[in-house]
């Protein structure tokens, strides 16, 4: 039990829809971190939000966007969904006491993305 | 830029024998390095991790992991393997230079055979 909740559970949308996931970070945690996870494969990192701004982005395209707000909640948005976006979303909270901070990362459940 | 590299997708041990994942990072500063575990339809749970103290590193579960700079290895062991074991295993690495992005293997399967 990490205390890093996500939702919905699991989503199926069609291609060109967008879709928004939630997740809720431990209390106190300034960093929030988003992973794709294909199945069979290891977890991609998406972005990193440190206290609402953006702290780093992997190797994904513009038409995946993120939020983190006071209340230590935080959203992933994916526009124009193709079918290689279905996978599992993971997001982690971490501590973060800085922007570059190392601190370990507690990850949610995630949500299980089906794009047809 | 840091990465790891996990060998041998799949690992099957007999229960009560020991467990060894492999995993090697590249990394052109002193590494941070996990290793995660995964069970069918649920997140990640951190079993370890090294942060430059000592180079052995003991987890939950009965789990440790030796940081061996000369190899660049960071490989997990278990002296017993048990059925709750079973599961899919993540060594990452922290880059350092991008706030803490994450780095992670391709997974190993872990199957225990009663």
């Amino acid at each position: 039990e990490t205390g890093v909740t996500q939702s919905p559970t699991h989503l199926i949308k069609t291609r060109g829809q967008q879709v928004t996931l939630r997740c809720s970070s431990q209390s106190g945690h300034n960093t929030v971190s988003w992973y794709q996870q294909a199945l069979g494969q290891g977890p991609q990192f998406i972005f990193q939000y440190y206290r609402e701004e953006e702290n780093g982005r992997g190797n994904f395209p513009p038409r995946f966007s993120g939020l983190q707000f006071p209340n230590y909640s935080s959203e992933l948005n994916v526009n124009a969904l193709e079918l290689d976006d279905s996978a599992l979303y993971l997001c982690a909270s971490s501590l973060g006491t800085t922007s570059s901070s190392t601190d370990t990362q507690y990850f949610g459940p995630g949500t299980r993305l089906t794009v047809l | 830029a840091q990465s790891v590299t996990q060998l041998g997708s799949h690992v099957s041990v007999s229960e009560g024998a020991l467990v060894l994942l492999r995993c090697n990072y590249s990394s052109s500063v002193p590494p941070y390095l996990f290793w995660y575990v995964q069970y069918p339809n649920q997140g990640l749970q951190l079993l370890l991790k090294y942060t430059s103290a000592a180079t052995l590193v003991k987890g939950i579960n009965g789990f440790e992991a030796e940081f061996k700079k000369s190899e660049t290895s960071f490989h997990l062991t278990k002296p017993s393997a048990h059925m709750s074991d079973a599961a899919e295993y993540f060594c990452a690495v922290i880059s350092g230079n991008t706030g803490n992005q994450f780095y992670f293997g391709t997974g190993t399967s872990l199957t225990v055979i009663p």
